[in-house]
Protein backbone atom coordinates (compact mmCIF):
# COMPACT_ATOMS: atom_id res chain seq x y z
CA UNK A 1 0.00 0.00 0.00
CA UNK A 2 1.01 3.27 -0.40
CA UNK A 3 2.15 5.54 2.33
CA UNK A 4 1.37 9.02 0.53
CA UNK A 5 -1.65 9.27 -1.85
CA UNK A 6 -2.42 12.59 -3.82
CA UNK A 7 -5.21 12.10 -5.77
CA UNK A 8 -5.63 14.75 -8.16
CA UNK A 9 -2.75 14.93 -10.79
CA UNK A 10 -4.05 18.28 -11.83
CA UNK A 11 -5.53 21.33 -10.40
CA UNK A 12 -6.57 24.98 -11.61
CA UNK A 13 -7.41 27.99 -9.81
CA UNK A 14 -8.11 31.30 -10.61
CA UNK A 15 -5.52 34.01 -8.93
CA UNK A 16 -6.57 35.63 -6.24
CA UNK A 17 -9.00 32.38 -5.12
CA UNK A 18 -8.22 29.63 -2.08
CA UNK A 19 -7.22 26.39 -3.42
CA UNK A 20 -7.00 22.64 -1.34
CA UNK A 21 -4.95 20.08 -2.35
CA UNK A 22 -5.61 16.63 -1.36
CA UNK A 23 -3.08 14.22 0.87
CA UNK A 24 -3.79 11.06 2.75
CA UNK A 25 -1.16 8.94 4.34
CA UNK A 26 -0.78 5.35 5.77
CA UNK A 27 1.06 4.82 8.60
CA UNK A 28 0.82 2.39 11.79
CA UNK A 29 3.59 4.68 13.63
CA UNK A 30 2.28 7.08 16.52
CA UNK A 31 4.76 9.81 15.93
CA UNK A 32 5.16 11.36 12.26
CA UNK A 33 5.76 14.03 10.82
CA UNK A 34 3.98 15.36 7.61
CA UNK A 35 5.63 17.56 4.93
CA UNK A 36 4.38 19.65 1.85
CA UNK A 37 7.25 20.82 -0.88
CA UNK A 38 6.57 23.07 -3.82
CA UNK A 39 8.90 22.01 -6.94
CA UNK A 40 8.38 24.87 -9.45
CA UNK A 41 9.87 24.29 -12.98
CA UNK A 42 13.35 25.02 -11.86
CA UNK A 43 13.67 21.56 -10.25
CA UNK A 44 14.44 22.45 -7.08
CA UNK A 45 11.79 21.05 -3.94
CA UNK A 46 10.72 24.03 -1.67
CA UNK A 47 9.84 23.52 1.78
CA UNK A 48 6.45 25.07 2.41
CA UNK A 49 4.82 23.88 6.03
CA UNK A 50 5.09 20.99 8.41
CA UNK A 51 2.36 19.46 10.73
CA UNK A 52 3.48 17.07 13.94
CA UNK A 53 1.37 14.05 14.61
CA UNK A 54 1.03 15.43 18.05
CA UNK A 55 0.10 18.51 17.34
CA UNK A 56 -3.05 19.80 18.60
CA UNK A 57 -3.59 22.96 16.26
CA UNK A 58 -3.41 22.87 12.29
CA UNK A 59 0.08 24.19 10.81
CA UNK A 60 -0.04 27.47 9.18
CA UNK A 61 2.63 29.21 7.27
CA UNK A 62 1.50 32.31 5.55
CA UNK A 63 -0.59 31.80 3.23
CA UNK A 64 -0.20 27.88 3.77
CA UNK A 65 -2.27 26.15 5.76
CA UNK A 66 -2.59 22.41 6.61
CA UNK A 67 -5.59 21.00 7.16
CA UNK A 68 -4.77 18.01 9.49
CA UNK A 69 -7.25 15.12 9.72
CA UNK A 70 -5.35 12.81 12.10
CA UNK A 71 -8.66 9.96 12.67
CA UNK A 72 -9.18 10.54 8.46
CA UNK A 73 -5.27 10.28 7.90
CA UNK A 74 -5.45 13.17 6.02
CA UNK A 75 -3.08 16.55 4.95
CA UNK A 76 -4.30 18.39 3.05
CA UNK A 77 -2.51 22.03 2.17
CA UNK A 78 -4.93 25.31 1.53
CA UNK A 79 -2.97 27.82 -0.40
CA UNK A 80 -5.01 31.07 0.08
CA UNK A 81 -5.04 34.22 -2.46
CA UNK A 82 -3.28 32.15 -4.99
CA UNK A 83 -0.55 33.72 -6.88
CA UNK A 84 0.61 33.44 -10.56
CA UNK A 85 4.01 32.20 -8.66
CA UNK A 86 2.50 29.73 -7.11
CA UNK A 87 1.73 27.12 -10.46
CA UNK A 88 4.01 24.10 -9.86
CA UNK A 89 4.22 20.80 -8.49
CA UNK A 90 3.17 19.89 -4.92
CA UNK A 91 4.45 17.41 -2.86
CA UNK A 92 2.94 15.89 0.03
CA UNK A 93 5.43 13.98 2.07
CA UNK A 94 5.74 12.07 5.69
CA UNK A 95 8.59 11.09 7.80
CA UNK A 96 7.46 8.21 10.27
CA UNK A 97 8.97 7.34 13.64
CA UNK A 98 10.49 8.47 16.59
CA UNK A 99 12.74 5.85 16.72
CA UNK A 100 16.91 6.78 16.11
CA UNK A 101 17.41 6.75 12.51
CA UNK A 102 14.03 7.79 11.25
CA UNK A 103 15.12 10.39 8.88
CA UNK A 104 13.73 10.01 5.13
CA UNK A 105 11.03 11.29 4.00
CA UNK A 106 8.76 9.26 1.66
CA UNK A 107 7.23 11.53 -0.95
CA UNK A 108 3.53 11.10 -2.95
CA UNK A 109 3.41 11.28 -6.46
CA UNK A 110 2.38 15.11 -6.59
CA UNK A 111 -0.13 17.57 -7.84
CA UNK A 112 0.20 19.87 -10.56
CA UNK A 113 -1.22 23.10 -9.64
CA UNK A 114 -1.62 25.79 -12.53
CA UNK A 115 -2.87 29.07 -11.81
CA UNK A 116 -4.94 31.12 -14.34
CA UNK A 117 -5.22 34.71 -14.14
CA UNK B 1 26.71 29.07 -1.27
CA UNK B 2 24.35 29.81 0.38
CA UNK B 3 22.05 26.88 -0.89
CA UNK B 4 22.88 22.89 -1.82
CA UNK B 5 24.56 22.92 -5.42
CA UNK B 6 24.47 20.44 -8.01
CA UNK B 7 26.29 19.32 -11.11
CA UNK B 8 26.20 18.95 -13.63
CA UNK B 9 22.70 19.75 -14.38
CA UNK B 10 22.06 17.97 -17.25
CA UNK B 11 23.93 14.47 -18.38
CA UNK B 12 23.29 12.74 -21.47
CA UNK B 13 25.30 9.13 -21.28
CA UNK B 14 25.40 6.28 -24.08
CA UNK B 15 24.21 3.25 -21.88
CA UNK B 16 26.71 1.07 -20.36
CA UNK B 17 28.89 4.41 -19.78
CA UNK B 18 29.74 5.15 -16.22
CA UNK B 19 28.45 8.60 -14.35
CA UNK B 20 29.58 10.64 -11.62
CA UNK B 21 26.60 13.20 -10.06
CA UNK B 22 28.02 15.62 -7.27
CA UNK B 23 26.19 17.16 -4.27
CA UNK B 24 27.68 20.05 -2.70
CA UNK B 25 25.90 20.69 0.66
CA UNK B 26 24.98 23.80 2.92
CA UNK B 27 27.79 24.17 4.75
CA UNK B 28 27.50 22.48 8.24
CA UNK B 29 24.61 20.37 7.39
CA UNK B 30 25.16 17.17 8.74
CA UNK B 31 23.00 15.12 6.91
CA UNK B 32 22.70 14.36 3.24
CA UNK B 33 20.36 12.23 1.39
CA UNK B 34 20.42 11.46 -2.13
CA UNK B 35 16.96 10.79 -4.02
CA UNK B 36 15.78 9.85 -7.38
CA UNK B 37 12.92 11.29 -9.86
CA UNK B 38 11.24 9.54 -12.37
CA UNK B 39 8.89 11.80 -14.91
CA UNK B 40 5.87 12.51 -13.69
CA UNK B 41 6.75 10.81 -9.95
CA UNK B 42 7.31 12.04 -6.56
CA UNK B 43 11.10 11.59 -5.29
CA UNK B 44 12.45 8.09 -3.95
CA UNK B 45 15.11 7.59 -1.23
CA UNK B 46 18.82 6.27 -2.80
CA UNK B 47 20.60 6.89 0.46
CA UNK B 48 21.55 8.95 3.59
CA UNK B 49 24.95 10.35 5.11
CA UNK B 50 25.72 11.34 8.16
CA UNK B 51 28.85 13.13 7.96
CA UNK B 52 31.46 10.55 6.34
CA UNK B 53 28.82 7.92 7.43
CA UNK B 54 26.92 5.75 5.13
CA UNK B 55 23.84 4.43 7.77
CA UNK B 56 21.34 3.82 4.73
CA UNK B 57 21.73 2.50 1.45
CA UNK B 58 18.39 0.74 1.41
CA UNK B 59 16.96 2.54 -1.60
CA UNK B 60 19.85 1.85 -4.17
CA UNK B 61 18.15 -0.25 -6.53
CA UNK B 62 21.31 -2.02 -8.24
CA UNK B 63 24.63 -2.41 -6.92
CA UNK B 64 25.92 -0.50 -9.75
CA UNK B 65 24.78 2.31 -7.66
CA UNK B 66 27.51 3.85 -5.42
CA UNK B 67 27.81 7.14 -3.51
CA UNK B 68 30.18 8.26 -1.09
CA UNK B 69 31.28 11.24 1.14
CA UNK B 70 34.70 11.15 1.73
CA UNK B 71 35.23 14.41 4.07
CA UNK B 72 31.33 14.37 5.26
CA UNK B 73 31.16 17.32 3.09
CA UNK B 74 30.91 16.89 -0.87
CA UNK B 75 29.04 13.84 -1.87
CA UNK B 76 29.37 11.97 -5.45
CA UNK B 77 26.78 9.64 -6.64
CA UNK B 78 28.19 7.02 -9.24
CA UNK B 79 26.19 4.91 -11.80
CA UNK B 80 28.20 1.89 -13.04
CA UNK B 81 26.80 0.67 -16.85
CA UNK B 82 24.00 2.77 -16.87
CA UNK B 83 20.79 1.17 -18.38
CA UNK B 84 17.55 3.30 -19.28
CA UNK B 85 15.81 2.89 -16.40
CA UNK B 86 18.58 5.32 -14.64
CA UNK B 87 16.91 7.74 -16.62
CA UNK B 88 15.45 10.43 -13.73
CA UNK B 89 16.19 13.33 -11.73
CA UNK B 90 19.26 12.36 -9.35
CA UNK B 91 18.22 14.99 -6.46
CA UNK B 92 20.25 15.71 -3.28
CA UNK B 93 19.50 17.22 0.02
CA UNK B 94 20.80 18.24 3.07
CA UNK B 95 19.75 18.86 7.06
CA UNK B 96 21.46 19.96 9.82
CA UNK B 97 20.96 18.04 12.17
CA UNK B 98 22.37 13.94 12.82
CA UNK B 99 19.37 11.83 13.19
CA UNK B 100 16.64 13.87 12.12
CA UNK B 101 14.00 15.35 14.45
CA UNK B 102 10.84 14.33 13.16
CA UNK B 103 10.13 18.43 12.35
CA UNK B 104 13.37 18.55 10.53
CA UNK B 105 13.37 19.77 6.81
CA UNK B 106 15.22 18.98 4.10
CA UNK B 107 16.74 21.11 1.62
CA UNK B 108 17.29 20.72 -1.90
CA UNK B 109 19.18 20.64 -4.83
CA UNK B 110 18.19 21.12 -8.02
CA UNK B 111 18.81 18.44 -9.22
CA UNK B 112 20.54 16.48 -12.16
CA UNK B 113 18.82 15.17 -15.31
CA UNK B 114 20.22 12.29 -16.21
CA UNK B 115 19.03 10.55 -19.77
CA UNK B 116 20.68 7.39 -20.66
CA UNK B 117 20.26 6.98 -24.70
Amino acid sequence: AQKITQTQPGMFVQEKEAVTLDCTYDTSDPSYGLFWYKQPSSGEMIFLIYQGSYDQQNATEGRYSLNFQKARKSANLVISASQLGDSAMYFCAMREGARAGSYQLTFGKGTKLSVIP
Amino acid sequence: GAGVSQSPRYKVAKRGQDVALRCDPISGHVSLFWYQQALGQGPEFLTYFQNEAQLDKSGLPSDRFFAERPEGSVSTLKIQRTQQEDSAVYLCASSLGQQGSRNEKLFFGSGTQLSVL
